[in-house]
This record gives C-alpha cells, structure tokens and sequence, in this order.
C-alpha cells in the first residue's frame, strides 16, 4: 500500500524555538496534503491543506502565520511550527489522498511535539 | 456542515466476545466514509472506504456496514491484538479531499 514517511516522530523544544516537521510521499505523487493535530484522547482536527506549488489552505482558527507549510514538490510537504509555545504541544500528523479519486487517505507515523 | 458521532467512547472486551462500534453521520452528499484503526502514538491506519447505503466490507474479524445515518464497524471474535482506538470520518461533497472525523472508540480487549 502507499506510504507516507514523517519526520521526526517526537521533538523537545524549549518555548519561543521553531520546529519543522517533514512529510513525505514514497511512492506517489501527492499534490495535496492534510496536516492534522490531535490532543490526548481526542480525534484528529484539520489544520490546513497543503497545495503543491501554491498556498496552503487554512482552517478557521488556525494561524497561518504561526504554522507555516510548504509544499515545494510532489512528494514533500512541511509544516513549521514558528516560535513554538506550551500550548502548541499536540501530536501532529500529515495524510496524503491517493487512488484514482484521491479516496484513499493514507497517514503519517505523528509527530508529538513537546514544548518546554 | 458535515459532523460525525462516535459511540461508545470507550469499549472493553473479552477475548472472544463479538460487538459492534456505531458512527452516525451527517454530511451534505456522502462522498466516502472511511474507517481506521490509530493505535497509541501512531498515525491513524487505513480501514475500509463505504460509498453507498448497503454496501458491506469485510478484514479479518472486522465488517463494516453503511445505511444512510450511520456506520457501524462489527467486530468478531476479538483478539487482544484488535485493542485500538477505531476512528470513523466522512467526506462530503462540499469538502473536497478533506476528511471529517469523530471522536474514535477506544477498544480494548482483555485476554
């Protein structure tokens, strides 16, 4: 089946730091991607849909600005997490459509990101 | 706007003991309705996809059905492997690839 490579899968970063995370399709080509996040024991919340060579697509609520992606090639898509703060701790996670109509969703591993 | 409602939240078994996990949806023109297992700490992994009212998939002990208000993913003689939170998320027609999910049934079965 397809799959989607993200990385790291966890990070420590003292507050005001930015952190990057990296998600990868191996062996598709995806020109859409979806960053969640999730909070302990509650399910996935969109965060924005990354668009291969133009603007991501944010959610209501979230800010653009402190969660930055790009995606710069078909396999690849980043989020930054800019000038990271406690309440910014969360798992995140990246997906990636695939299949004739993009009907099969596949996911990342996660990356929980913990903020001192 | 397209919303999806787990039940129970939590589920414990016996191994062995068969049950059925409910999702009931509301979405503005079904477009898919997706399962998956997300054990702790990983990403979620894909299930099964349900297009239409009726329709039936089946993997290993798992089944899931589809009407018109809901899901259900049945589970047949669980073994402690099958402990997992279950997550369940419609697409509509009116979000493009984008996935809406629910809260997830945390299932657990015990030896």
């Amino acid at each position: 089946g397809a799959v989607v490579s993200q990385h790291p899968s966890r990070v420590i970063c003292k507050s005001g730091t930015s952190v990057k995370i990296e998600c990868r399709s191996l062996d598709f080509q995806a020109t859409t991607m979806f960053w969640y996040r999730q909070f302990p024991k509650q399910s996935l919340m969109l965060m924005a849909t990354s668009n291969e060579g133009s603007k991501a697509t944010y959610e209501q609520g979230v800010e653009k600005d402190k969660f930055l992606i790009n995606h710069a090639s078909l396999t690849l898509s980043t989020l930054t997490v800019t000038s990271a703060h406690p309440e910014d701790s969360s798992f995140y996670i990246c997906s990636a459509p695939t299949g004739g109509f993009g009907e099969k969703l596949f996911f990342g591993s996660g990356t929980q990101l913990s903020v001192l | 706007e397209d919303q999806v409602t787990q039940s129970p939240e939590a589920l414990r078994l016996q191994e062995g003991e068969s049950s059925s996990l409910n999702c009931s949806y509301t979405v503005s023109g079904l477009r898919g309705l997706f399962w998956y297992r997300q054990d702790p700490g990983k990403g979620p992994e894909f299930l099964f996809t349900l297009y239409s009212a009726g329709e039936e998939k089946e993997k290993e002990r798992l089944k899931a059905t589809l009407t018109k208000k809901e899901s259900f993913l049945h589970i047949t003689a669980p073994k402690p492997e099958d402990s997992a939170t279950y997550l369940c998320a419609v697409r509509g027609i009116q979000g493009a690839q984008k996935l809406v999910f629910g809260q997830g049934t945390r299932l657990t079965i015990n030896p």
